[in-house]
């Protein structure tokens, strides 16, 4: 069964660290998602990327997110400096998808929970 | 833009008794729907999807959704819930011309014996 898998699973840090989350899309799949979820929010959409390049980032905040594609395997999500705020389950997902093609199912990472102190 | 709306946040149901999960959408284009599920600690797997054609849309593990035009719905229902279908339900909607899906807030169904 091939599967998005997401690490660490799980991480703690300080406010102020820097921290990095790693995706590995399904291999094939051209489109890669980044989650938040959190109580108050659910579940938003910070940016994506087709063929490794950026398309959307705009529910991502700039000035502290950053999220790149360096090879067609992984995707990274970096938090630099983190805040107390940004304690929430990340979620990737991956899918095959077309320009302008909601229709394609979105297949899940099982997240990173992040807590920040 | 589009918006999802679940009406009830949690959902409390024993056994083998049926249940229906709410979720209402707008929109101003056409739209596909899609409910996923999230068990604890999990990340999200599909249900079931309406994309065209026929409004009731059958699912895994015995689910189903009427898709509703002119309400704007796409409730989700099962005629006999197991203890094992306690999770987390998520109603999405995709809108022709963009690649981005809206979640709703989620909605906790607990199956008590």
């Amino acid at each position: 069964d091939a599967r998005v898998t997401q690490t660490p699973r799980h991480k703690v840090t300080e406010m102020g660290q820097e921290v990095t989350m790693r995706c590995q899309p399904i291999l094939g799949h051209n489109t890669v998602f980044w989650y938040r979820q959190t109580m108050m929010q659910g579940l938003e959409l910070l940016a994506y990327f087709r063929n490794r390049a950026p398309l959307d980032d705009s529910g991502m905040p700039k000035d502290r997110f950053s999220a790149e594609m360096p090879d067609a395997t992984l995707a990274t999500l970096k938090i630099q400096p983190s805040e107390p705020r940004d304690s929430a389950v990340y979620f990737c997902a991956s899918g095959l998808v077309r320009a302008g093609g909601a229709r394609e199912t979105q297949y899940f990472g099982p997240g990173t929970r992040l807590l920040v102190l | 833009a589009q918006s999802v709306t679940q009406l009830d946040s949690q959902v409390p149901v024993f056994e083998e008794a049926p249940v229906e999960l709410r979720c209402n959408y707008s929109s101003s284009v056409s739209v596909y729907l899609f409910w996923y599920v999230q068990y604890p600690n999990q990340g999200l797997q599909l249900l079931l999807k309406y994309l065209s054609g026929s409004t009731l849309v059958k699912g895994i593990n015995g689910f189903e959704a009427e898709f509703n035009k002119s309400q704007t719905s796409f409730h989700l229902r099962k005629p006999s819930v197991h203890i094992s279908d306690t999770a987390e339900y998520f109603c999405a909607v995709g809108e022709e011309g963009s690649e981005k899906l809206v979640f709703g807030k989620g909605t906790k169904l607990t199956v008590n014996p």
